[in-house]
């Protein structure tokens, strides 16, 4: 059975930072790209980054980049988030998700609240 | 980017009736366009990927079509479970975008 167990989430003031982590079992880890996507009531969904099954290619979201960073280590079937320079904007659930480009599983996410 | 546009933002439906949902893109997809259902607390769950192939263990009441800007979810006969919010997404160019949600609500 597919896993996806995200942690790491909570609550960081403004201008913090925070790394979430994917703990992926079930598959093959290096089969896959893994993707990080947040869901707001008022945004809806939003695809944050994703990661080529090698760590060799990243894509981000403008909203991201340069503040968000997607890593893996496929030793530890694991993909990870670090986000930098946190906003009151970025407060959302956050889910990791197989796929580069629609996303069959899903983890059942974890909140992340910036405020101060 | 591409802006995906989805109506209406909410259907009310009664168990047993026919539900079509729409998504618009600004620029075309071709077929590059999956369908997602979520409920809440719950992560979204792939119903539809390339317009209109069915996610594994999908029930065939669920169907999707279109080509290119215009595309459609249809749920033939709408079951309890069935009420929740969808979601439209493309994946035909970086980076990827979702629409804003259609909830289906119980009339």
């Amino acid at each position: 059975e597919v896993q996806l167990v995200e942690s790491g989430g909570g609550l960081v003031q403004p201008g913090g930072s925070l790394r979430l982590s994917c703990a992926a079992s079930g598959f093959t880890f290096t089969d896959y790209w893994m993707t990080w996507v947040r869901h707001t009531p008022g945004k809806g969904l939003e695809w944050l980054a994703s990661i080529k099954r090698d760590g060799g290619e990243k894509k981000y979201a403008d909203s991201v980049k340069g503040r968000f960073s997607i890593s893996r280590d496929n030793a530890r079937n694991s993909l990870y988030l670090h986000m930098n320079s946190l906003r009151a904007e970025d407060t959302a659930v956050y889910y990791c998700a197989t796929g580069p480009f629609y996303f069959e599983y899903w983890g059942q996410g974890v909140l992340v609240t910036v405020s101060s | 980017e591409i802006v995906m546009t989805q109506s209406p933002t909410t259907l009310s439906v009664s168990p047993g009736e026919r539900a079509t949902l729409s998504c618009r893109a600004d620029q075309s997809v071709t077929s590059n366009l999956a369908w997602y259902q979520q409920k809440p607390g719950q992560a979204p769950r792939l119903l539809i990927y390339g317009a209109s192939t069915r996610a594994t263990g999908i029930p065939a009441r669920f169907s999707g079509g279109g080509y290119g800007t215009e595309f459609t979810l249809t749920i033939s006969s709408l079951q309890s479970e069935d009420f929740a919010v969808y979601h439209c997404q493309q994946y035909n160019d970086w980076p990827l975008t979702f629409g804003g949600g259609t909830k289906v609500a119980i009339k």
